[in-house]
């Protein structure tokens, strides 16, 4: 079945640093993907949707100069959180499909905490 | 505007059945998802419903009802290890940019 690998899976890093997430399908393409945050004990919220060669389309509240997105290729997209503070800290999974009839696929997910 | 609604907590017994439920009121509708998420975990995909009706998959089935903007998940001979939270998720469109947005979720507890 379709995979989908994120990486890191846990950053524990300085107020101030910049954190790249990477989402990649890793057995079919996908033009799109999508990020959401993960707040605990709380739903997922859609941040963004990621589109292969264009610019990503971001939820209303999201700032997009704070969280970077790139998706440069039909497999890889990057999620910078760009001068974390705690209140970032969060559940970040990413999530693609391979066609339109199928599910989405979830990456397991990057646990950021900024201390 | 969009709103999905599900229970926030269940609690059952090993072996018992339960029944999840969610309604759902989205600008437009292509497809209800039923995701298990484990706590620290990424969601893991169980069903999926386009179509009025019930669909099974093993111990676990999901009914769709489009015209009540309503579903359920069934989750038949409880087990231990299926104590976790169960999302409910709704597809707008069939366009490929379309996300899906989610509930918030029920965190079953399943008992000895």
């Amino acid at each position: 079945g379709a995979v989908v690998s994120q990486h890191p899976s846990r950053v524990i890093c300085k107020s101030g640093t910049s954190v790249k997430i990477e989402c990649r399908s890793l057995d079919f393409q996908a033009t799109t993907m999508f990020w959401y945050r993960q707040f605990p004990k709380q739903s997922l919220m859609l941040m963004a949707t990621s589109n292969e060669g264009s610019k990503a389309t971001y939820e209303q509240g999201v700032e997009k100069d704070k969280f970077l997105i790139n998706h440069a290729s039909l497999t890889l997209s990057t999620l910078t959180v760009t001068s974390a503070h705690p209140e970032d800290s969060s559940f970040y999974i990413c999530s693609a499909r391979d066609s339109d009839a199928q599910p989405q696929h979830f990456g397991d997910g990057t646990r950021l905490s900024i201390l | 505007g969009q709103n999905i609604d599900q229970p926030t907590e269940m609690t059952a017994t090993e072996g018992a059945i339960v029944q999840i439920n969610c309604t759902y009121q989205t600008s437009g509708f292509n497809g209800l998802f039923w995701y298990q998420q484990h706590a620290g975990e990424a969601p893991t995909f169980l069903s999926y419903n386009v179509l009025d009706g019930l669909e099974e998959k093993g111990r676990f089935s999901s009914f769709l009802s489009r015209s009540k903007g309503y579903s359920y998940l069934l989750l038949k001979e409880l087990q231990m290890k299926d104590s976790a939270s169960y999302l409910c998720a709704v597809r707008g469109s069939d366009q490929a940019g379309t996300a899906l947005i989610f509930g918030k979720g029920t965190t079953l507890s399943v008992s000895s």
